[in-house]
């Protein structure tokens, strides 16, 4: 079965840090991988995605991911981290390529940032 | 554009109360319809989703129900809330080809 693993329940990092947010998944076939936001009592917003192609994914608001199918892991990275970034950040993986809305989401990582 | 509107924000209710959290979607034609659970300290699970009118999926098994009356109307039932059932509930949709979910705001609910 599918499943998502971020290893890392809270990261704290100061302003203009860099950040890695790790995740790993478990899938047998190709996967459709994802990057979710979410703030305080909002719902999610997609920062990036991977489902084929440049192993490296740019997304909104400056943050990028890397595709190491070696690893299966899917590790979310900003050079410098911006107060704003702080919230709650979700990888997830679609059980199956006929709906890939059918999503299965790791446990999330909150990040704080420190002045 | 498409917006996806959901309510109520916050609800509390009590223990063997009914439940219906509405769901509804702008600017779009036969999307596909998906309610989240986000329970406290743990990531999101799907509940249900649909790719048309009436057609509802259950992707575990629960107290609740789903329901698609209309093309762009999604709605979370219950006939008697658990202690369980208390979570932040997202709806969410995408185009025909998923390839991207789209979350409402997310309805707050605490069972007393």
């Amino acid at each position: 079965a599918q499943s998502v693993t971020q290893p890392d329940i809270h990261i704290t990092v100061s302003e203009g840090a860099s950040l890695e947010l790790r995740c790993n998944y478990s899938y047998g076939a190709t996967p459709y991988l994802f990057w979710y936001v979410q703030s305080p009592g909002q719902g999610l917003q997609l920062l990036l995605k991977y489902f084929s192609g440049d192993t490296l994914v740019q997304g909104i608001k400056g943050f990028e991911a890397e595709f190491k199918r070696s690893q299966s892991s899917f590790n979310l990275r900003k050079p410098s981290v911006h107060w704003s970034d702080a919230a709650e950040y979700f990888c997830a993986v679609a059980a199956g390529s006929s709906n890939t809305g059918k999503l299965i989401f790791g446990q999330g990582t909150t990040l704080q940032v420190k002045p | 554009s498409q917006t996806i509107h959901q309510w109520p924000a916050t609800l509390v209710q009590p223990v063997g109360s009914p439940l219906s959290l509405e769901c509804t979607v702008e600017g779009t034609s036969n999307p596909n319809l998906y309610w989240y659970r986000q329970a406290a300290g743990r990531g999101l699970q799907l509940l249900f989703y649909s790719v048309g009118i009436g057609q509802i999926s259950s992707e575990v098994p629960q107290n609740l129900s789903a329901s698609r009356p209309q093309d762009r109307q999604f709605i979370l039932s219950s006939k008697k809330l658990l202690l369980s059932d208390s979570g932040f509930y997202l709806c969410a949709w995408s185009p025909g080809h998923g390839e991207k979910l789209f979350f409402g705001s997310g309805t707050q609910l605490s069972v007393l």
